[in-house]
């Protein structure tokens, strides 16, 4: 079974640009959370998405949004970039929703904003 | 507020010591409590997790955590540790199977021969 896969894996971009990352869950998992890890803050939750719906939300700007489509596939988007948001993002999805369904994390996509 | 505090950044120890990496969270309810572990040019894998029930939870590849609620810590503890255990581990906590899950900033294990 194909493990969780982000797209891209390596992105550079300008402040003020926005960017697109995908997350493609494990199959028959419907729950995707997304997470931000810099060296500073650490690993942040972000948001999780169940059937389309996001469920959570973690303690982040509007600047940063994300949708889940039909197959369970997840956007998340960041508008308006600044240089803090350089950042490995995380994805992870489980087969419900909830924390104590084991998360598979992906392999991240690696941000750079200059 | 719900907060993870990993007291070591980094550990290094020698190849079949005991170690233990320390965690202790913050919470006025119940929660439940993980360990994971990011292999160098890895992803973040679940390596135990407390739920409920028995307060000692065991990993397959040797390391343990307790949950001791009056100490509110989850410390992962391994008796003989390998080269093959260098790696970043991290301690979340989230309150309720609904909640997110918090990380603590991680404790950087290695290994040496």
């Amino acid at each position: 079974k194909a493990g969780v896969t982000q797209t891209p894996r390596y992105l550079i971009k300008t402040r003020g640009q926005q960017v697109t990352l995908s997350c493609s869950p494990i199959s028959g998992h419907r729950s995707v959370s997304w997470y931000q890890q810099t060296p500073g803050q650490g690993l942040q939750f972000l948001f999780e998405y169940f059937s389309e719906t996001q469920r959570n939300k973690g303690n982040f700007p509007g600047r940063f949004s994300g949708r889940q489509f039909s197959n369970s596939r997840s956007e998340m988007n960041v508008s308006t970039l600044e240089l803090g948001d350089s950042a490995l993002y995380l994805c992870a999805s489980s087969l419900v929703w909830g924390v104590h369904n084991e998360q598979f994390f992906g392999p991240g996509t690696r941000l750079t904003v200059l | 507020a719900q907060s993870v505090t990993q007291l070591d950044s980094q550990v290094p120890v020698f190849e079949e010591a005991p170690v233990e990496l320390r965690c202790n969270y913050s919470s006025s309810v119940s929660v439940y409590l993980f360990w994971y572990v990011q292999y160098p040019n890895q992803g973040l894998q679940l390596l135990l997790k407390y739920l409920s029930g028995s307060t000692l939870v065991e990993s397959i590849n040797g390391f343990e955590a307790e949950f001791n609620k009056s100490q509110t810590s989850f410390h992962l503890r391994k008796p003989s540790v390998h080269i093959s255990d260098t790696a970043e581990y991290f301690c979340a906590v989230s309150e309720g199977s609904q909640g997110n899950l918090i990380f603590g900033k991680g404790t950087k294990l290695s290994v040496k021969p």
